[in-house]
């Protein structure tokens, strides 16, 4: 059974770092590209950043170039997203989805966990 | 960026009744690589269909997708209860990977 498990998360001040964390299990980690999805409270699902397999490769939206930094560590079978200089309007729940097909970034996000909250706040 | 456009923005509608979601992208999504995907309140996101009509382990066949190029549809034939949920469509064709703005079904 796959299952992704997010941590991390929780309130933290404007201009502060967070690191996220998604713990997998159930596949073959480093078969999978694997991305970051966040939630702003009451709005639509964004698309943030994604990894792929070997993390040789790395992608960003335009919105969080430059303050996000995904990683893998696949011994660990983890994921991870380091956020930079947090902004009120990061405050979202961030969900990692493991993609569908083995080493294709151009699949479906095929399992979800289940997220971690991130409250930007002073 | 491809931009996808979800309409209406809610629908509602009668137990029984047939729903049609629309998503329409900016310019063609090559190889129909178009999902959708379940959110009901408080959860995460399931996928529903891949491939714009591959339906995924577990959906009822009630739902279908269809579609090609600009234009995409997902279907809930005798709309249910437990199928009260945002629905959203995605593109995994091109970086950065998008989602529409989602459609909210309702149950009247």
């Amino acid at each position: 059974e796959v299952k992704l498990v997010e941590s991390g998360g929780g309130l933290v001040q404007p201009g502060e770092s967070l690191r996220l964390s998604c713990a997998a299990s159930g596949f073959t980690f480093s078969d999978y590209p694997m991305t970051w999805v966040r939630q702003a409270p009451g709005k639509g699902l964004e698309w943030v950043s994604a990894i792929s397999g070997s993390g040789g490769s790395t992608y960003y939206a335009d919105a969080v170039r430059g303050r996000f930094t995904i990683s893998r560590d696949n011994s660990k079978n983890t994921l991870y997203l380091q956020i930079n200089s947090l902004r009120a309007d990061d405050t979202a729940v961030f969900y990692c989805a493991k993609h569908g097909i083995r080493q294709q970034l151009a699949s479906p996000l095929q399992y979800w966990g289940r997220g971690t909250l991130v409250t930007v706040s002073s | 960026e491809i931009v996808l456009t979800q309409s209406p923005g809610t629908l509602s509608l009668s137990p029984g009744e047939r729903a049609t979601l629309s998503c329409r992208a900016s310019q063609s999504v090559s190889s129909s690589f178009l999902a959708w995907y379940q959110q009901k309140f408080g959860q995460a996101p399931r996928l529903l269909f891949y491939g714009s009509s591959g339906r995924a382990t577990g959906v009822p066949d009630r739902f279908s997708g269809s579609g090609s190029g600009t234009s995409f549809t997902l279907t809930i034939n005798r709309l249910e209860p437990e199928d009260v949920a945002v629905y959203y469509c995605q593109q995994y064709d091109k970086s950065p990977l998008t989602f529409g703005g989602g459609t909210k079904v309702e149950i009247k």
